[in-house]
């Protein structure tokens, strides 16, 4: 059973802080790695993707991937309200179907 | 550029009626689709995929059924709803260079 672990959260952090989200992978496989936005009530929206150890920067956002240790992570700096919502992370080994993890709920307080 | 489309929005539905929910996706071809369940305050559950017309695969198995009539068109079935039926459906497609997923903007099913 290929699981995707992350904290439920709910993470919380002042507003201009990092905010800074975890998940861990079973399948030591898995080759590409997502991370998805979802507000209350909407659908997930992809945020980047991630493929080779180290860190890939997009704006305000940081993804790190240490395949050794089966972990990503996902780096908000200068949080902001609007970014209160439920981050999911997402695994895929090749030719294999996505593995979402349950999300982890970030609150980003003024 | 690429849109996916799922109808209806929002659906109540008492139990034991059946259920036809429907996902297209405009401005690509032969695009991989999938059908997700996500629970209240739940993760995602993968229900279907298929790489093409006529051809589904299930993950779960359940009393839901999907097709795939057309190249773009997803369609998510049941004969006879349950309680834990109940949930927000999203229909998925793969593109991109990476591999990616997009959904669509779901369907909520409460059934009564």
């Amino acid at each position: 059973q290929k699981e995707v672990e992350q904290n439920s959260g709910p993470l919380s952090v002042p507003e201009g802080a990092i905010a800074s989200l975890n998940c861990t992978y079973s399948d030591r496989g898995s080759q590409s790695f997502f991370w998805y936005r979802q507000y209350s009530g909407k659908s997930p929206e992809l945020i980047m993707f991630i493929y080779s150890n180290g860190d890939k920067e997009d704006g305000r956002f940081t993804a790190q991937l240490n395949k050794a240790s089966q972990y990503v992570s996902l780096l908000i700096r200068d949080s902001q309200p609007s970014d209160s919502a439920t981050y999911l992370c997402a695994v895929v080994n090749y030719g294999q179907n996505f593995v979402f993890g349950p999300g982890t709920r970030l609150s980003v307080l003024p | 550029s690429q849109t996916i489309h799922q109808w209806p929005a929002t659906l109540v539905q008492p139990v034991g009626s059946p259920l036809s929910l429907e996902c297209t996706v405009e401005g690509t071809s032969n695009p991989n689709l999938y059908w997700y369940r996500q629970a209240a305050g739940r993760g995602l559950q993968l229900l279907f995929y298929s790489v093409g017309i006529g051809q589904i695969s299930s993950e779960v198995p359940q009393n839901l059924s999907a097709s795939r009539p057309q190249d773009r068109q997803f369609i998510l079935s049941s004969k006879k709803l349950l309680l834990s039926d109940s949930g927000f459906y999203l229909c998925a497609w793969t593109g991109g260079g990476g591999g990616e997923q997009f959904f669509g903007p779901g369907t909520r099913l409460t059934v009564l």
